[in-house]
């Protein structure tokens, strides 16, 4: 599975749009991109995935770029309850999902 | 969505004692469910893949003496952390995935372990 890069934090005012950058330049022709996220003490919670298109759904957008080397994720109207672990995941399907350290968003009032 | 329960959410022993933590499916039949383990501060590490009706897959470095898996049913898998010691202690999460096509996973809550 292609190794994925992420910023280790960021913050992010209520109420604005959080875009976590996620770099995945080895990233092969039929591996999605995957994201989930970990609030404190919680499990991963599934967030959104993509192959090529960008993809949307009630929780967030996920743009990739053209060549794929890269995604982001966008959180459109931050709320302190999106504050947790972000990961950026790529991999053939859900099989051994490998997470890397992640995106620690801070949503702050 | 599909809801993947865990048991105990939290748990305490004494070092020497055996664990064992429940992962089950509520909605759905799961032929494949994954242990993760957390240590404070750090990501999560898969440790094993388990098929229901067969041995777990354990990743490299995870004992499995130590942690057995077993999957008895669709909807269950447990892990067992055997002659538990202080440095057993963390944050055990088991996922599963959705039987068929499409195979979307889903996360458990988490359990955490402490042994004294």
């Amino acid at each position: 599975d292609a190794k994925t890069t992420q910023p280790p934090s960021m913050d992010c005012a209520e109420g604005r749009a959080a875009n976590l950058p996620c770099n995945h330049s080895t990233i092969s022709g039929n591996e999605y991109v995957y994201w989930y996220r970990q609030i404190h003490s919680q499990g991963p919670q599934y967030i959104i995935h993509g192959l090529k298109n960008n993809e949307t759904n009630e929780m967030a957008s996920l743009i990739i770029t053209e060549d794929r080397k890269s995604s982001t994720l966008i959180l459109p109207h931050a709320t302190l309850r999106d504050t947790a672990v972000y990961y950026c995941i790529a991999g053939l399907n859900t099989d051994k999902l490998i997470f890397g350290t992640g995106t620690r968003l801070q949503v702050f009032p | 969505g599909a809801v993947v329960s865990q048991h105990p959410s939290w748990v305490i022993c004494k070092s020497g004692t055996s664990v064992k933590i429940e992962c089950r499916s509520l909605d759905f039949q799961a032929t494949t469910m994954f242990w993760y383990r957390q240590f404070p501060k750090q990501s999560l590490m898969l440790m094993a893949t388990s098929n229901e009706g067969s041995k777990a897959t354990y990743e490299q470095g995870v004992e499995k003496d130590k942690f057995l898996i077993n999957h008895a049913s669709l909807t269950l898998s447990t892990l067992t952390v055997t002659s538990a010691h202080p440095e057993d202690s963390s944050f055990y999460i088991c996922s599963a995935k959705i039987s068929g096509a499409g195979g979307e996973l889903f996360f458990g809550e988490g359990s955490r372990l402490t042994v004294l």
